[in-house]
């Protein structure tokens, strides 16, 4: 199955910077990406889906321009967080779909972020 | 619309004891079901799955049998264990829909020794 690798796992900032987290499928093209929030008590929430060379598509109540996605390549998407508030602090997954019968979905790590 | 029904926990079980978490889902068509685990601080992993009806999806011990009847893919195990501490995901995916993997809420479960 698909590699997905999520950089970095943890990170820390304070209020009103940004904050940039990779979501790079090792070994898969994936044309689209997905990333979600987790919630406390488990919950996950599907923020946007990431489309290789176009536009995200985000979820409704998902802010799109504090929460940039950008698909550069196959390879590649990014999720930033801009201007970090405390509320922000949470848990961001990103994952990789192979589409068909087959379907499954690969996932990263997660980042843990935690603004200050 | 689609959606998935899963159990609220946490669930706590002693060690070698069965574990069932129901799961039940509203799809139009044929969808795919998973089981996916979360341990820890980690990202999701699939743990098991079925594309049809009568399909059994099983993995590491744990068991999920797709019922298009009653519209259920339950998660069972006869004998769990410490480490199966973590919470499992119930999700559809429908081809004739979007492109998404709908989710439960999750079910913790806490495994004692």
């Amino acid at each position: 199955g698909a590699v997905v690798s999520q950089h970095p796992s943890w990170v820390i900032c304070k209020s009103g910077t940004s904050v940039k987290i990779e979501c790079r499928s090792l070994d898969f093209q994936a044309t689209t990406m997905f990333w979600y929030r987790q919630f406390p008590k488990q919950s996950l929430m599907l923020m946007a889906t990431s489309n290789e060379g176009s536009k995200a598509t985000y979820e409704q109540g998902v802010e799109k321009d504090k929460f940039l996605i950008n698909h550069a390549s196959l390879t590649l998407s990014t999720l930033t967080v801009t201007s970090a508030h405390p509320e922000d602090s949470s848990f961001y997954i990103c994952s990789v779909h192979t589409i068909g019968k087959g379907t499954e979905a690969f996932f990263g790590q997660g980042t843990r972020l935690t603004v200050v | 619309g689609n959606s998935v029904t899963q159990m609220e926990g946490p669930v706590t079980l002693s060690e070698e004891a069965f574990l069932t978490i129901n799961c039940t889902y509203t799809a139009t068509g044929y969808p795919s079901l998973f089981w996916y685990v979360q341990y820890p601080g980690e990202g999701l992993q699939l743990l098991l799955k079925a594309t049809k009806a009568d399909d059994k999806g099983s993995n590491k011990g744990f068991e999920a049998t797709y019922r298009k009847e009653t519209t259920s893919f339950h998660l069972e195990k006869g004998s769990v264990q410490v480490s199966d501490s973590a919470v499992y995901f119930c999700a559809l995916f429908n081809s004739g829909a979007t492109n998404k993997l709908i989710f439960g809420t999750g079910t913790l479960l806490a495994v004692q020794p």
